[in-house]
């Protein structure tokens, strides 16, 4: 059974600043089948990115995703007040499944 | 506009059953797979069931097979998740979500989510 493994647990920085998170899974990703969701408090999940590095519609281009295999990151270039949140890696091939989350905070 | 809306959450006591239900709208929901994800009280996202479009493949989280059943209909564009035997495990805020067309679990739409609360 594969296992994410996300980094840091939690990322401190500031509005402008570049924060790269990781997702490591413990077997090869299916057809890099590695999605990211973004999670402000109160809300429900919004889907970021799919397929490791394409954007989901309406997504700003100051989020991007790359990697493959067993190690994925996710970059966010130039962080706006609104981009603080928990993040989530998920694998959507066989057995779906979680990360366990990145708290990026101020 | 896709809308997900969960109802029938509440608090059932240990042993109990509930059932949540997902009206969906702004899109052909009978072509699309639904997921359900939890999320207990301060913890991270656990995908939980997910039904193909036309029903004919369900899958489930291991640890809740059994427990759980998922099932859909399309006449009237909603979908469910029958909760048995209730733990207070089993706690969570419970989230509808859109997945591709016919089968599968990258989740492109998610509803507000419905609050399970197992308590005596």
């Amino acid at each position: 059974e594969i296992v994410l493994t996300q980094s840091p647990g939690t990322l401190s920085l500031s509005a402008g600043e570049r924060a790269t998170l990781s997702c490591r899974a413990s077997q090869s990703v299916t057809s890099n089948s590695l999605a990211w969701y973004q999670q402000k408090p109160g809300q429900a999940p919004r889907l970021l990115i799919y397929g490791a590095s394409s954007r989901a519609n309406g997504v700003p281009d100051r989020f991007s995703g790359s990697g493959s295999g067993t190690d994925f990151s996710l970059t966010i270039s130039g962080l706006k007040p609104e981009d603080f949140a928990v993040y989530y890696c998920q694998q959507y091939g066989d057995s779906p499944l979680f990360g366990q989350g990145t708290k990026l905070e101020i | 506009e896709v809308q997900l809306v969960e109802s029938g959450g509440g608090l059932v006591k240990p042993g109990g059953s509930l059932r949540l239900s997902c009206a969906a709208s702004g899109f052909t929901f009978s072509s699309y797979s639904m997921t359900w994800v939890r999320q207990a009280p301060g913890k991270g996202l656990e995908w939980v069931s997910t039904i193909s479009s036309t029903s004919n493949y369900l899958s489930y989280a291991d640890s809740l097979r059994g427990r759980f059943t998922v099932s859909r209909d399309n006449a009237n564009n909603s979908v469910f998740l029958q909760m048995n035997s209730l733990r207070v495990e089993d706690t969570a805020v419970y989230y509808c979500a859109r997945g591709p067309l016919g089968f599968g679990d990258l989740l492109y739409a998610w509803g507000q989510g419905a609050l399970v609360t197992v308590s005596s």
